[in-house]
């Protein structure tokens, strides 16, 4: 099984940049992705990371660390609309093709 | 535009009342996937379908059903609703095709049991 762990809640000032931290424990790996909720929608892609190393996409990027369990999502820039939860989802090996999510991090940005 | 549908967005019932919840995607996409989202607990799946007539049990499975009869359809059966079913309920779909093999996801069901 696969056990992720991120924080709950985080706040920051709009123009600012944030790091929400994921850590996992899986039986295998086969990959690692970032997505974005708004309050009653429906998640969207941000990112995915297979091998260590950053992932850069415009304001967000995304890191790995697989011999640690651990990723990270960067937000630069901060903006009111990056106000949303963040979900951290893990891919292991075998079994299900289809990622197990942990709980999310809800972000609130202030002005 | 390539999107995954579901059908209805929000329902109020009974318990005991049987209620199928629709997913479809046009995508010609070969997993799909249930899951439910409550508060604190995040994204569970439900079940999860690898392609037409293959399907298996996720975290939650326990009073729900699926078919895969059809690739681009994959309903959620409750046969005798809950109270403890009200939930947020997102149907998603992927490929091995794609590079990424991201899921796109549904705008959701809610979901009331009385």
């Amino acid at each position: 099984g696969q056990n992720i762990d991120q924080p709950t809640e985080m706040t920051a000032t709009e123009g600012a940049i944030v790091q929400i931290n994921c850590t996992y424990q899986t039986s295998g790996f086969n990959g690692l992705f970032w997505y974005q909720q708004h309050a009653g929608e429906a998640p969207t892609f941000l990112s995915y990371n297979v091998l260590d190393g950053l992932e850069e996409k415009g304001r967000f990027s995304s890191f790995l660390s697989r011999s640690k369990g651990y990723s990270y999502l960067l937000l630069k820039e901060l903006q009111m609309k990056d106000s949303a939860s963040y979900l951290c989802a893990v891919r292991g090996l075998g079994g299900s093709y289809i990622p197990t999510f942990g709980r999310g991090t809800s972000l609130i940005v202030h002005p | 535009e390539a999107q995954v549908t579901q059908n209805p967005r929000y329902l109020i019932t009974v318990t005991g009342k049987k209620l199928t919840v629709t997913c479809s995607q046009n995508m010609n996409h070969e997993y799909m996937s249930w899951y439910r989202q409550d508060p604190g607990l995040g994204l569970r799946q439900i079940y999860y379908s690898m392609n037409v007539e293959v399907t298996d049990k996720g975290d939650v499975p326990e009073g729900y059903k699926v078919s895969r009869k059809e690739k681009r359809n994959f309903p959620l059966i409750l046969e005798s609703p809950s109270p403890n079913q009200t939930s947020l309920y997102f149907c998603a779909s992927s490929s091995p095709d794609r590079e990424v093999e991201e899921q796109f996801f549904g705008p959701g069901t809610r979901l009331t049991v009385l």
